[in-house]
């Protein structure tokens, strides 16, 4: 079965310090994966997924992430973190059934 | 377009009780998921509907079901509920079923349970 792990609770980072949140995977077959942002008392904001080619994914408000296979991780990196990136963030993978496995999130707090 | 919708936002059940939630999804989308998310067990999957089948099912009891309407409204329903069940239920549309298809998600409703 697929699995996701994002090993910290939490990640602290100071306003325009890049910011990285990790996800690893665990899938057999091809791996889908998606990140998804979730704000207080909102539902998942989708911000991108990796589906083949390009190992580098752009995706909304200045995220990208990283496919890597040999370390099969799926990290979520910005540049320059704003306040206002401040959220629970989400790493799922998708597989070839259809069943999304979300991992257990991330809560991101940017210092001013 | 607006965005997927789900009615009610909150709800408060006794014991025994059950519960339908309804989502309504994204114009176009004919894909609908469910979710539960708990502070103890995450995001759970709960099923899949597409095209008023179900594709895909969670690890969840009976008392869980759902269903499709024709034009991709879905319920779920909770019969006999517990106290465990109190959540925030996710509903999320995709264009399609099949992998690589994002999800879009509603702001959920949440479920009490007393």
């Amino acid at each position: 079965a697929q699995s996701v792990a994002q090993p910290e609770d939490q990640v602290n980072v100071a306003e325009g310090n890049p910011l990285t949140v990790k996800c690893t995977y665990s899938v057999s077959g091809n791996p889908y994966l998606f990140w998804y942002v979730q704000y207080p008392n909102r539902g998942l904001q989708f911000l991108l997924k990796y589906i083949t080619g390009d190992n580098l994914v752009k995706g909304s408000y200045g995220f990208e992430a990283e496919f890597n296979k040999s370390q099969t991780s799926f990290h979520l990196k910005k540049p320059s973190a704003l306040v206002s990136d401040s959220a629970l963030y989400f790493c799922a993978v998708r597989d070839g059934n259809n069943r999304l496995a979300f991992g257990k999130g991330n809560q991101v707090v940017v210092i001013p | 377009k607006a965005g997927v919708t789900q009615t009610p936002r909150y709800l408060i059940k006794t014991r025994g009780q059950q519960v339908t939630l309804s989502c309504s999804p994204i114009s176009g989308h004919r894909s609908v998921s469910w979710y539960q998310q708990t502070p103890g067990q995450g995001l759970q999957f709960l099923f899949e509907y597409f095209s008023e089948t179900q594709r895909n099912k969670g690890n969840f009891p009976g008392r869980f079901s759902g269903r499709q309407f024709s034009n991709s409204r879905s319920e779920m329903n909770v019969s006999t509920l517990e106290l465990g069940d109190s959540a925030l239920y996710l509903c999320a549309s995709s264009l399609g079923s099949g992998s690589g298809h994002e999800q879009y998600f509603g702001p959920g409703t949440r479920l009490t349970v007393t």
